[in-house]
């Protein structure tokens, strides 16, 4: 497709449990972001790839969230032993190069349900 | 500490009439600022956008004026469609951190 895909689109998961999202990026876009958006907020930033290098994590909450691109496209976020407070919409974004001003590109989210 | 605030977390105007959704920010090293909307269930689509060594920038209805001595900016909607009901973020770009920080949104209600 054309746009930015992630899946899965919802993910309930049982406090604990381990989960995976993944994030395909417009082709040939360099940066990659993950947001974390609470209900009624804004999207918080949670990490930063440009093609395979993480230059930036300074949003991930703890050492449960981890995120790679190994190959500098698809990227994957994983939320480890996974908690109440962890519900929320994650988002991946994705732009041409980087910079500032550089427009960002996101998909429609996952939402995820931690019971 | 939030860095980018909008204040309004909602907005209801008359179809035809002017829209003016407005953002502060506190951290004077933001260079770039961009609009977002957002409809329900969909990730954020871009607007428009201003440089920091620009003061307005117009784009169809939608203009985004910038005042940098007051840390402000507003984004102006002339004229407001029942199609422009959503919600709206103000982000803010520094060019040395790579990333774009959000406001909490406002949602616009366009009335016919």
């Amino acid at each position: 497709g054309a746009g930015v895909s992630q899946s899965p689109r919802y993910k309930v998961a049982k406090r604990g449990q381990d989960v995976a999202l993944r994030c395909d990026p417009i082709s040939g876009h360099v940066s990659l972001f993950w947001y974390q958006q609470a209900l009624g907020q804004g999207p918080e930033f949670l990490t930063y790839f440009q093609n395979e290098a993480q230059l930036d994590k300074s949003g991930l909450p703890s050492d449960r969230f981890f995120a790679e691109r190994p190959e500098g496209s698809v990227s994957t976020l994983k939320i480890q032993r996974t908690q109440q407070e962890d519900s929320a919409v994650y988002l991946c974004a994705s732009s041409l190069d980087t910079g500032s001003g550089e427009k960002l590109f996101f998909g429609s989210g996952t939402q995820l349900s931690v019971l | 500490d939030q860095q980018v605030k909008q204040n309004s977390p909602s907005l209801s105007v008359q179809e035809g009439r002017i829209s003016i959704l407005n953002c502060d920010y506190t951290n004077s090293m933001f260079d770039y600022f961009l609009w977002y909307k957002k409809y329900p269930a969909e990730g954020p689509t871009f607007l428009i956008s201003i440089s920091s060594i620009k003061d307005k920038n117009e784009d169809g209805r939608f203009t985004v004026f910038l005042n940098k001595s007051a840390k402000h900016l507003s984004l102006h909607i002339v004229p407001s469609q029942p199609g422009d009901s959503a919600v709206y973020f103000c982000a803010a770009d520094n060019t040395n951190a790579g990333k774009s920080t959000f406001g909490d949104g406002t949602t616009l209600t366009v009335k016919p």
